[in-house]
């Protein structure tokens, strides 16, 4: 069974870098049969994709976060993480990591972690 | 970007009801329409993909269907369990996702 696990700081103060991490178990990130990624969720809001990570490397940015958003890898660790840079109140939400359905970027998402909440605030 | 609209933002039913959730696509987006169910307090669960594909596992009351750039999920015989948010997502570029219907008794 895949799981998927987000793990960071709950706080970060504005204008700092949102920093976190998914651990990923019951399937390997550098398979190749996924991409991997991020979608954001504001507490009573929609979903929002942030971007998408290939175990190479490769990634893709929602273009909506101008370019405050860089996603990385760690197949070692099977691991990936979003950094989110210059964060305002606006970037309250619950974090998601999530596998994208196969190896193209702009697929489906069939496994989600049970996500984080991220507040910003001083 | 490609918008999704999505309708209505809330629906109220009772337990047996057929229900349907609309989605309208801004751009041309082929089958690439999927649909996930979001309880209180937890991620999101795919439901539907392809237009019409059924996840794993996912009742068959529950369907979907398309008409040109509309999109629709169908609920044959609401359960207690369906009483959820349900958002639709595109992924022809991206992900872009539906503001999501609340259903409710």
């Amino acid at each position: 069974q895949v799981q998927l696990q987000e793990s960071g700081p709950g706080l970060v103060k504005p204008w700092e870098t949102l920093s976190l991490t998914c651990t990923v178990s019951g399937d390997s990130i550098s398979s190749g049969k996924s991409y991997w990624g991020w979608v954001r969720q504001p507490p009573g809001k929609g979903l929002e994709w942030a971007g998408s990570i290939f175990y190479t490397g490769s990634a893709y940015y929602n273009p909506s976060f101008k370019g405050r958003v860089t996603i990385s890898v760690d197949t070692s660790k099977n691991q990936f993480s979003l950094k989110l840079s210059s964060v305002t109140a606006a970037d309250t939400a619950f974090y998601y990591c999530a596998r994208v359905s196969s190896s193209v970027p702009r697929d489906y998402f069939d496994y989600w972690g049970q996500g984080t909440l991220v507040s910003v605030s001083s | 970007d490609i918008q999704m609209t999505q309708s209505p933002s809330t629906l109220s039913a009772s337990v047996g009801d057929r229900v349907t959730i609309t989605c309208r696509a801004s751009q041309h987006i082929g089958p690439w329409l999927a649909w996930y169910q979001q309880r209180p307090g937890k991620a999101p669960d795919l439901l539907i993909y392809k237009t019409s594909t059924l996840n794993a596992g996912v009742p068959s009351r529950f369907s979907g269907a398309a008409s040109g750039s509309e999109f629709s999920l169908t609920i044959s015989s609401l359960q207690p369990d369906d009483f959820a948010t349900y958002f639709c997502q595109q992924y022809e570029t991206y992900q872009t996702f539906g503001q999501g219907t609340k259903v409710e008794i």
